[in-house]
């Protein structure tokens, strides 16, 4: 079945660094690609996305490309500020039938970051 | 606004009590879900409705149910409540190969 895979946690990084969250996915077909962010205490929502291959999100100064050869969709920020503390969720959706009339959403485990200012 | 809401936010229960969590949403979505957040574990679903009276299975649908007589509501059922199920629990909705608006949550503890 369809799995997804994000680097483990916590990360912390001071004020200005360079941010990669690594994420990875297994899947029959060719999924749509999304980041979701947590913020403490709040619900999920949604920071970038990608539909189909070479696509790149970006959001925020958040940017992901979908690389289908490497089955990977790895976010990155140039300049992380304290604000962007948060839990970080790849996922992906891919139909389970042909006929696109039923879809199944998957997500990772989720990456805690922290940032120091 | 265009919202998914829970209700309750926070419940205490205890062993065996039926409770419901509601969940409604105002943005004429007919794809929403239910998922459960454990710490380790990340986000799990329970159940998904493709649209009214059209329900399916997540990936840890034991102990839960759910129905869909209406579009905008898509209401969690535990009919017998167990510790196991002490949990972060949220709802969603959205178009599914796009999209999804969570709701608040509804963090529930069962003792």
């Amino acid at each position: 079945g369809d799995s997804v895979t994000q680097m483990e946690g916590p990360v912390t990084l001071s004020e200005e660094a360079f941010l990669t969250i690594n994420c990875t996915y297994t899947a029959t077909g060719y999924p749509s690609l999304f980041w979701y962010v947590q913020y403490p205490g709040e619900g999920l929502q949604l920071l970038l996305k990608a539909t189909k291959a070479d696509d790149k999100g970006s959001n925020k100064g958040f940017e992901a490309t979908y690389r289908k050869e490497t089955t990977s969709f790895h976010l990155e920020k140039g300049s992380v500020q304290v604000s962007d503390s948060a839990v970080y969720f790849c996922a992906l959706s891919e139909p389970t039938n042909s006929g696109g009339s039923n879809y199944k959403l998957t997500f990772g485990k989720g990456t805690l970051l922290t940032v120091n200012p | 606004e265009a919202q998914v809401t829970q209700n309750p936010r926070y419940l205490i229960t205890v062993t065996g009590k039926k409770l419901t969590v509601t969940c409604s949403q105002n943005m004429n979505h007919e794809y929403m879900s239910w998922y459960r957040q454990d710490p380790g574990l990340g986000l799990r679903q329970i159940y998904y409705s493709m649209n009214v009276e059209v329900t399916d299975k997540g990936d840890v649908p034991e102990g839960y149910k759910v129905s869909r007589k209406e579009k905008r509501n898509f209401p969690l059922i535990l009919e017998s409540p167990s510790p196991n199920q002490t949990s972060l629990y949220f709802c969603a909705s959205g178009t599914p190969a796009d999209t999804q608006y969570f709701g608040p949550g509804t963090r529930l503890t069962v003792l």
